[in-house]
């Protein structure tokens, strides 16, 4: 069974730019999670999808979004990057409530 | 406000001792616990929970326990082993209340010396 798929590995982006981050989750999961590991903060909560729709949202600015689509994958976009932005995004999918399977994470690289 | 913290950034222990990794809390709605284990340039990856109706589940050579009324819960892990290097990660969720959502704490780095 293929795991969570996250691309790309590594994103370099220029400060104002957009960047758009992909998952794809583990087949039969209807539910993507997004969070921010950023340097000394730990695992910083973004974005939950399920079923298509967005069902909760962390304390992050507007201008980090996202969607899912019919086949379950999902979207992550920021715009108007920020230095502050840069970090390892995390994507997870699950089935239930008892836990989550993480992709790899793409490396983003705001400079 | 960070509701699930692990004050330990770093622990270091000796190959074959007991590992101990500290975890607390502050919402009382959690009642679902779990560890994860993250090497570098990887996802992390589950190791064990706990549900808040016990307060020990043991897995191999990993064990967490849950001491609600301390909002306290911690890792085990006898023996340790090189391999278990890695950073660990705590989380909660309060799954009685309908969340999905996992907290998480900010890790802590552990290392196994040989």
């Amino acid at each position: 069974e293929a795991g969570v798929t996250q691309s790309p590995t590594h994103l370099i982006k220029t400060r104002g730019q957009q960047a758009t981050l992909r998952c794809s989750p583990i087949s039969g999961h209807t539910s993507v999670y997004w969070y921010q590991q950023a340097l000394g903060l730990g695992l910083q909560f973004l974005l939950w999808y399920d079923e298509g729709e967005e069902r909760n949202r962390g304390n992050f600015p507007p201008r980090f979004s996202g969607r899912q689509f019919p086949n379950y994958s999902s979207e992550l976009n920021v715009n108007a990057l920020e230095l502050e932005d840069s970090a390892l995004y995390l994507c997870a999918s699950s089935l239930n409530f008892y836990g989550y399977t993480f992709g790899s994470g793409t490396r983003l690289t705001v400079v | 406000d960070q509701q699930v913290k692990q004050n330990s950034p770093s622990l270091s222990v000796q190959e074959g001792r007991i590992s101990i990794l500290n975890c607390d809390y502050t919402n009382s709605m959690f009642d679902y616990f779990l560890w994860y284990k993250k090497y570098p340039a990887e996802g992390p990856t589950f190791l064990i929970s706990i549900s808040s109706i016990k307060d020990k589940n043991e897995d191999g050579r990993f064990t967490v326990f849950l001491n609600k009324s301390a909002k306290h819960l911690s890792l085990h892990i006898v023996p340790s082993q090189p391999g278990d290097s890695a950073v660990y990660f705590c989380a909660a969720s309060a799954v009685t209340g309908g969340g999905n959502k996992l907290t998480f704490g900010t890790g802590t780095q552990l290392k196994v010396e040989l």
